[in-house]
């Protein structure tokens, strides 16, 4: 069974910085793209990046684009995201989600979120 | 302002058949696949058809898409009341280089 656990979330204040965990089991961490895409409270889904499995590619939204960067561990099935020079708006539930072999933005399966919340 | 455009509510009663849109441009759902998740209330998304047309294995035969030109869309027939949720569409867009989503349907079961 895939399971995907984030972690890392809190409250920090804006300017700073938070580093987002995935823990990832079930499946062939290395042979998957896996992404990021957050939720505002009450808001729609906006997908923040993703880094493929072959090569570790990666792609970023503008919106976050120098500020943010994802990376993984293959050995530790782990998958990150460093976030820095936070802003309010950058406030939101955080999903780990994996891709599917031949699509890597298609996210089959997404973990429970972590929560951001940026504010002085 | 999401770069995919969709109804932000629709609505039917149970059994009835109900099409959610989703328009887009030549950079994302004209060069791309789209594809849907559900969103059930206090929940994370799911997968619900991707690749245009697609169903993942557990999504039942009630859920289609389609595509044409700029556009999508994500029908449900037999309408039931558990399939009230948040609909999303999404699609890679060549010129952002990035995924794009809509900014979701809300689908009331009446």
């Amino acid at each position: 069974e895939v399971q995907l656990l984030e972690s890392g979330g809190g409250l920090e204040q804006p300017g700073g910085a938070l580093r987002l965990s995935c823990a990832a089991s079930g499946f062939t961490f290395s042979s998957y793209g896996m992404s990021w895409v957050r939720q505002a409270p009450g808001k729609g889904l906006e997908w923040v990046s993703t880094i493929s499995g072959s090569d570790s590619t990666t792609y970023y939204a503008d919106s976050v684009k120098g500020r943010f960067t994802i990376s993984r561990d293959n050995p530790k099935n782990t998958l990150y995201l460093q976030m820095n020079s936070l802003r309010v708006e950058d406030s939101a539930l955080y999903y780990c989600a994996k891709g599917i072999l031949g699509a890597t933005v298609v996210n089959d399966h997404w973990g429970q979120g972590t929560l951001v919340t940026v504010s002085s | 302002q999401s770069v995919l455009t969709q109804p932000p509510s629709a609505s039917g009663t149970p059994g009835q058949r109900v099409t959610i849109s989703c328009s887009g441009s030549s950079s994302n759902i004209g060069s791309n696949a789209v594809d849907w998740y559900q969103q059930l209330p206090g929940t994370a998304p799911e997968l619900l058809i991707y690749s245009n047309d697609q169903r993942p294995s557990g999504v039942p035969d009630r859920f289609s898409g389609s595509k044409s030109v700029t556009s999508a869309s994500l029908a449900i027939s037999g309408l039931q009341s558990e399939d009230e949720a948040d609909y999303f569409c999404a699609a890679w867009d060549d010129s952002l280089i990035g995924v794009v989503f809509g900014g979701g349907t809300k689908l009331t079961v009446l």
